[in-house]
Formats: C-alpha cells, sequence, structure tokens
C-alpha cells in the first residue's frame, strides 16, 4: 500500500524558515517523480515544486522560485521542501504527490502538513 | 504563464450528466488530468491522459479533449459526486513545471 506521510509544518513567523519532509512506502521511491502542491485555507490547489526520479529535473512555481528548494534521498525514501524568506501567503496546507506513470499526474497524495505564516 | 481556465460551479440533478470543462492554450499538446476532492480529504485521480480511468473509478467518470479544451463528465451523477473538481496539465514550453485549473464546485441538487 502506498503511504506519504507529511511533516515538519507548523506555525512559523514571517521571513523566517521551515523543512517539510515526506516519508513515501509502498512503492520504488526512486522510480517516480515527486511533487509538492498546497492548498491556502479555503482555496484552489496549487503546484509548488517538483523533482524527477534523479533529481536531474526540477520545477518550481514562479511563486516561490528563489525561496523554496525541493530535494530527495533516494536511500531515506523521503522527500523535501526546504522553505525559506516564509510570507503570509505561503499559509496553506502541503500536500507531497507521487507522480504517476506519465510524470506528470499525481497517483497518490498524503494527507498533507499545515503551514501558517503569521507574526 | 500558462493558465487552465474552469468554470467556478456546475450544478445538476441525481442522475443527471455533469460535463465540467477545462479550457488551455497547451492543451493540444500536454495530456490533462483530473481530480476529485471532498471536504477534508486530499485529491484523488480521476481521469489521467485526457481519458484513462484509474482503477476503482466508476465508469460514470469519462474525460475527453477537443483542441484547446477537455472536458470531464459524470454520467449518472450521485449524491456522492459533490466534490470540488480540478483539471491539471503540464507546461509545454519545456520547463518543469506543472499547472492546475481554479476548480469547479460540482453541485448535486
Amino acid at each position: 500500500e502506498v503511504q506519504l506521510v507529511e511533516s515538519g509544518g507548523g506555525l512559523v513567523q514571517p521571513g523566517r524558515s521551515l523543512r517539510l519532509s515526506c516519508a513515501a512506502s509502498g512503492f520504488t521511491f526512486d522510480d517516480y517523480a515527486m511533487h509538492w502542491v498546497r492548498q491556502a485555507p479555503g482555496k484552489g490547489l496549487e503546484w509548488v515544486s517538483g523533482i524527477s526520479w534523479n533529481s536531474g529535473s526540477i520545477g518550481y512555481a514562479d511563486s516561490v522560485k528563489g525561496r523554496f528548494t525541493i530535494s530527495r534521498d533516494n536511500a531515506k525514501n523521503s522527500l523535501y521542501l526546504q522553505m525559506n524568506s516564509l510570507r503570509a501567503e505561503d499559509t496553506a496546507l502541503y500536500y507531497c504527490a507521487k507522480a504517476g506513470e506519465s510524470g506528470w499526474d499525481f497517483d497518490y497524495w498524503g494527507q498533507g502538513t499545515l503551514v501558517t505564516v503569521s507574526s | 504563464s500558462y493558465e487552465l481556465t474552469q468554470p467556478p460551479s456546475v450544478s445538476v440533478s441525481p442522475g443527471q450528466t455533469a460535463r465540467i470543462t477545462c479550457s488551455g492554450d497547451a492543451l493540444p499538446k500536454q495530456y490533462a488530468y483530473w481530480y476529485q476532492q471532498k471536504p477534508g480529504q486530499a485529491p484523488v485521480l480521476v481521469i489521467y491522459k485526457d481519458s484513462e480511468r484509474p482503477s476503482g473509478i466508476p465508469e460514470r467518470f469519462s474525460g475527453s479533449s477537443s483542441g484547446t479544451t477537455v472536458t470531464l463528465t459524470i454520467s449518472g451523477v450521485q449524491a456522492e459526486d459533490e466534490a470540488d473538481y480540478y483539471c491539471q496539465s503540464a507546461d509545454s514550453s519545456g520547463t518543469y513545471r506543472v499547472v492546475f485549473g481554479g476548480g469547479t464546485k460540482l453541485t448535486v441538487l
């Protein structure tokens, strides 16, 4: 059974940093791209960042480029998101999502970790 | 930047057919994907590669594509289908980037 468990969310002041983690199990982690998707309270889904199976391709939404860094450790079956210079508009539920066979769809999602940026 | 456009809301009565559209300039070149999200739950993939249905998704869910518009069709809508639906695709410019539509709230009357 595929499981994705996010952690690391919490309340943080504007301008500070936070690191999210996603522990994956139930599939061959290093065979698949992985992504972070967020959802602000009462709003729609927003893709944040993605990373290919070997970290050779990485992408970011314009809203986080230069502030967030995605990475993965295939030996630990883990995905990470380093978030720096956090802003109030980064407040959201952050989902870890596994890419499907096509590479661009998300066939499994975690339950999310909540990040609140507030003073 | 690349955008996908969905109607904010669609309403249908039980047993009727719901159609949710998604428009984007790159859709003729990139596959579209559809997700269902119920309150308090993570999204679920219901259609991939424009029209393929994952295992476990009811046959009443189908997808189609025509030019710059893709459509999610739910035949014989049931009360349990009331949810937010999002289309998603990849940027066709060569960058490693994904985009979601704004979402459509399906109300079953």
